[in-house]
């Protein structure tokens, strides 16, 4: 069965500071990997999806992600923090094939911007 | 463009009552999910429906639990009857499956249910 864990439940980082958040997987293949974000009283946003090649993604709101396969993790980084990204962010991992839809979420870390 | 919407927002309710939440997926979209999002087991997959039809409800806690889905553009989740260990939220998403592409869903705001 696939796995994800987020050893970070709570980070606080200060307003412009780098970030990264850890995403570990644990899983037979290379499986599809997925970063969201849940703001307070909302649904979930896609911020940025992994299926193959390029290991360094792209996503929204000027966060990437880096998949290392020898490290099992798909982490988060932003280089500079606004205070609108405080929020809840889940890491998530989907099988290859047909049952790509069958996310298994991590627990969450929670980000506070400190001002 | 709209994106999913679920009705009501917030629930309370007693235990023993029958609830039953709705969610309207984002047009075009063929596949709809159901989650189950609490703090001690976090997100949950409840069930999946693709083309209206049920294709994956192996996350459906009970039999108190059922989903129904009578038409491309409506789905429901009812609880009868319900217990406190319900309270939860419960999000619905939707997405579009094509071949050869993996599904990004789309997650509606979500329904704050609580079981007196």
């Amino acid at each position: 069965a696939q796995s994800v864990t987020q050893p970070d439940i709570h980070i606080t980082v200060s307003e412009g500071a780098s970030l990264e958040l850890r995403c570990n997987y644990s899983y037979g293949a290379t499986p599809y990997l997925f970063w969201y974000v849940q703001s307070p009283g909302q649904g979930l946003q896609l911020l940025l999806k992994y299926f193959s090649g390029d290991t360094l993604v792209q996503g929204i709101k000027g966060f990437e992600a880096e998949f290392k396969r020898s490290q099992s993790s798909f982490n988060l980084r932003k280089p500079s923090v606004h205070w609108s990204d405080a929020a809840e962010y889940f890491c998530a991992v989907a099988p290859p094939g047909g049952s790509n839809y069958k996310l298994t979420f991590g627990k969450g870390t929670l980000l506070t911007v400190n001002p | 463009d709209a994106g999913v919407i679920q009705s009501p927002r917030h629930e309370v309710t007693e235990m023993g009552q029958e609830v039953t939440l709705r969610c309207k997926p984002i047009s075009g979209h063929n596949s709809l999910f159901w989650y189950r999002q609490t703090m001690m087991r976090g997100l949950e997959l409840l069930i999946y429906f693709n083309n209206n039809v049920p294709i994956d409800d192996s996350g459906m806690p009970e039999d108190r639990f059922s989903a129904k889905m009578p038409n491309a553009s409506f789905s429901t989740l009812k609880i009868q009857p319900s217990e406190p260990r319900d309270s939860a939220v419960y999000f619905c998403a939707s997405s579009l499956k094509a071949s050869g592409r993996v599904d990004e869903q789309f997650f509606g705001p979500g329904t704050r249910l609580t079981v007196l």
